[in-house]
């Protein structure tokens, strides 16, 4: 069974970096398909952000590219998400997701709250 | 890069039929065959109900069907069960090289 844990600070200061990691169990990431990451505002819908292929080439959200950083380590069989700069917009609950086939994610991690405040 | 435009919601009673619609341009949902269903509950993780427009992932019951014409997806729901009220939101590739969701529809089973 291919489970994803993302952890990370729960609350970033305005200005700061916000980094979420995700943990993959069940699975080699190095192995095949394409790790995303994928928010939802408190209230809002769903937000894609940037996918990671397993052999390392990276897909951002255009609006979102200059912030954004998605890498892998296979040593540790997980992916990461950095986002620069962040704004009280950038508070929402982060998910992670394995994306089998062009945009179709079939596993999720089940969400970590990030809070930008001071 | 907008987000596809989807009814804020739907409603139907048990065993009733509904049909969600997603709708972008030729550069998403018009231009490519990767449009994806999600289904949400909320506190709960997204899942995948639908994905190539109309394939349905394994386990995901055939009362979920997928469908595309010209730019706007559909999604439909046949015999509609209280388990299904939830929030559903598509997906597709676009021609920048990235995903966009729709807005999303709050599903209501009276």
């Amino acid at each position: 069974q291919v489970l994803l844990q993302e952890s990370g600070p729960g609350l970033v200061k305005p200005s700061e970096t916000l980094s979420l990691t995700c943990i993959v169990s069940g699975y080699s990431i190095s192995s095949a398909y394409y790790w995303g990451w994928i928010r939802q505002p408190p209230g809002k819908g769903l937000e894609w952000i940037g996918s990671i292929q397993h052999g390392g080439s990276t897909y951002y959200k255009p609006s979102l590219k200059s912030r954004v950083t998605i890498s892998v380590d296979t040593s540790k069989n997980q992916f990461s998400l950095k986002v620069t700069s962040v704004t009280a917009a950038d508070t929402a609950v982060y998910y992670c997701a394995r994306d089998f086939k062009w945009g179709s994610m079939d596993v999720w991690g089940k969400g970590t709250t990030v809070t930008v405040s001071s | 890069q907008s987000a596809l435009t989807q009814p804020a919601s739907v409603s139907g009673s048990p065993e009733q039929s509904i049909t969600i619609s997603c709708t972008g341009t030729s550069s998403d949902v018009g231009g490519y065959n990767y449009v994806s269903w999600y289904q949400h509950h909320p506190g709960k993780a997204p899942k995948l109900m639908i994905y190539d427009v109309t394939k349905r992932p394994s386990g995901v019951s055939d009362r979920f069907s997928g469908s595309k014409s010209g730019n706007t997806a559909s999604l439909t729901i046949s015999g509609l069960q209280a388990e299904d009220e939830a929030d559903y939101y598509c997906s597709s590739y676009t021609s920048s090289s990235s995903w966009v969701f729709g807005g999303g529809t709050k599903l209501t089973v009276l």
